[in-house]
């Protein structure tokens, strides 16, 4: 079935320092990639998304880059800030079925 | 435009015993989806809802069952609790489902602990 496999499980960078996490998924009938950051004890916030006509989106610190062939897709953040600190998910949507899978999440924490 | 909306916020229940969970989604979003969400497991898919109609289903046991009404708003439902059905719900909503109508967005979720 389908999946979405996220990879690190937890992240420590220095302040200032970039970050990138790293999805992978298996339904070629994904077109469209969002990526949350949940706080801790807060609801999922879109942060960034990017669909399959795309390669590459940025927004300021954050950027998307999605590689359709291998079927992967990366969050890189520059420069960043203790306020970054979260866990950050991944999701692939299937353009057939509109059903989302999402990653395990991964633990980010930068240190000042 | 108010955001997507959950009650209760926490629940507690013991074993044995059900639940209904409610989610207002944001006004004109038609989709709602149901998750699941504990320690280590992420963003687990429950189920979809477009209107009024189950579109999509996760692989939980048939103890949790949801539905949607006309106005979209959607309840979910757990019978006969279990300690492992402890967790964070959380729904989402989304316009339709077609392209640049994907996005969803999430309400606060209600927590859950079964004792």
């Amino acid at each position: 079935g389908e999946n979405v496999e996220q990879h690190p499980s937890t992240l420590s960078v220095q302040e200032g320092d970039s970050a990138v996490i790293k999805c992978t998924y298996s339904d070629s009938a994904s077109n469209y990639f969002p990526w949350y950051k949940q706080e801790l004890g807060k609801r999922p916030q879109l942060i960034i998304d990017i669909r399959s006509n795309v390669g590459e989106k940025k927004d300021q610190r954050i950027a998307v880059t999605l590689n359709k062939t291998a079927k992967h897709f990366s969050l890189h953040i520059t420069e960043t800030q203790p306020e970054d600190s979260a866990v950050y998910f991944c999701a692939a949507r299937d353009s057939g079925t509109y059903k989302y899978i999402f990653g395990t999440g991964t633990r980010l924490k930068v240190l000042a | 435009k108010a955001g997507v909306t959950q009650t209760p916020r926490y629940l507690i229940k013991t074993r044995g015993q059900q639940v209904t969970l409610s989610c207002s989604p944001i006004s004109g979003h038609r989709s709602v989806s149901w998750y699941q969400q504990t320690p280590g497991q992420g963003l687990q898919f429950l189920f979809e809802y477009f209107s009024e109609t189950q579109r999509n289903k996760g692989n939980f046991p048939g103890r949790f069952s949801g539905r949607q009404f006309s106005n979209s708003r959607s309840e979910m439902n757990v019978s006969t609790l279990e300690l492992g059905d402890s967790a964070l719900y959380l729904c989402a909503s989304s316009l339709a489902g077609g392209t640049n109508q994907e996005t969803q967005y999430f309400g606060p979720g209600t927590r859950l602990l079964v004792l």
